[in-house]
């Protein structure tokens, strides 16, 4: 089985920063790697699939990087609506696997 | 507009049976690989189960295998999953997603296996 790991678990910044979550691969994946935000009490939303290709009506706001073993989602100018737990996905081959899950908070 | 909507969860006791359903409408269903993926209270998310468009291809997570099977009628545009020998640790939000890229997500419903 794939294992993802994410980091950090949790972060904390201010509006209008930028962060970065990594995710790395316990094998290569390519870029069969997708990123999801959930907002408490809510359904995931996908927000990039392919590693770095946009869902249709995400902001550009959200982007993400990398291929094989490390991946990364930036957010830019951080908003009091991105606090919300996100989670990296590989597709590569079953059992399809998440990572762990990094909580953003507005500081 | 992709939409899937997931029923039939409900409280069981341990050892019971659950069928879930899921509607899928604003995509050829039967053209796609559909999955169902859960959430336990507070934790984070788990695949479950992938079924091919045709269904001729079926994985499931470990801790399922012999106990749950995923299915699906692509001429009601419909996929299911039934549940059997529930134990305390399947209480979750059970989420329909779409693709193994899992592009749309439904609502989700709520299994509780509890005495």
């Amino acid at each position: 089985d794939i294992q993802m790991t994410q980091s950090p678990s949790s972060l904390s910044a201010s509006v209008g920063d930028g962060v970065t979550i990594t995710c790395r691969a316990s094998q290569g994946i390519g870029n069969y790697l997708a990123w999801f935000q959930q907002k408490p009490g809510k359904a995931p939303r996908s927000l990039i699939y392919a590693a770095s290709s946009l869902q249709s009506g995400v902001p550009s706001k959200f982007s993400g990087s990398g291929s094989g073993t490390d991946f990364t989602l930036t957010i830019s100018n951080l908003q009091s609506e991105d606090c919300a737990t996100y989670y990296c996905q590989q597709y590569k081959s079953h059992p399809l696997t998440f990572g762990g899950g990094t909580k953003v908070e507005i500081k | 507009e992709v939409q899937l909507v997931e029923s039939g969860g409900d409280l069981v006791q341990p050892g019971g049976s659950l069928r879930l359903s899921c509607a899928a409408s604003g995509f050829t269903f039967s053209s796609y690989w559909m999955n169902w993926v859960r959430q336990a209270p507070g934790k984070g998310l788990e695949w479950v189960a992938s079924i091919k468009y045709d269904g001729s291809d079926k994985y499931y997570v470990e801790s399922v295998k012999g106990r749950f099977t995923i299915s699906r009628d692509n001429a009601k545009n419909s996929l299911y999953l039934q549940m059997n020998s529930l134990r305390a640790e399947d209480t979750a939000v059970y989420y329909c997603t779409y693709r193994n890229s899992l592009d749309t997500w439904g609502q989700g419903t709520m299994v509780t296996v509890s005495s």
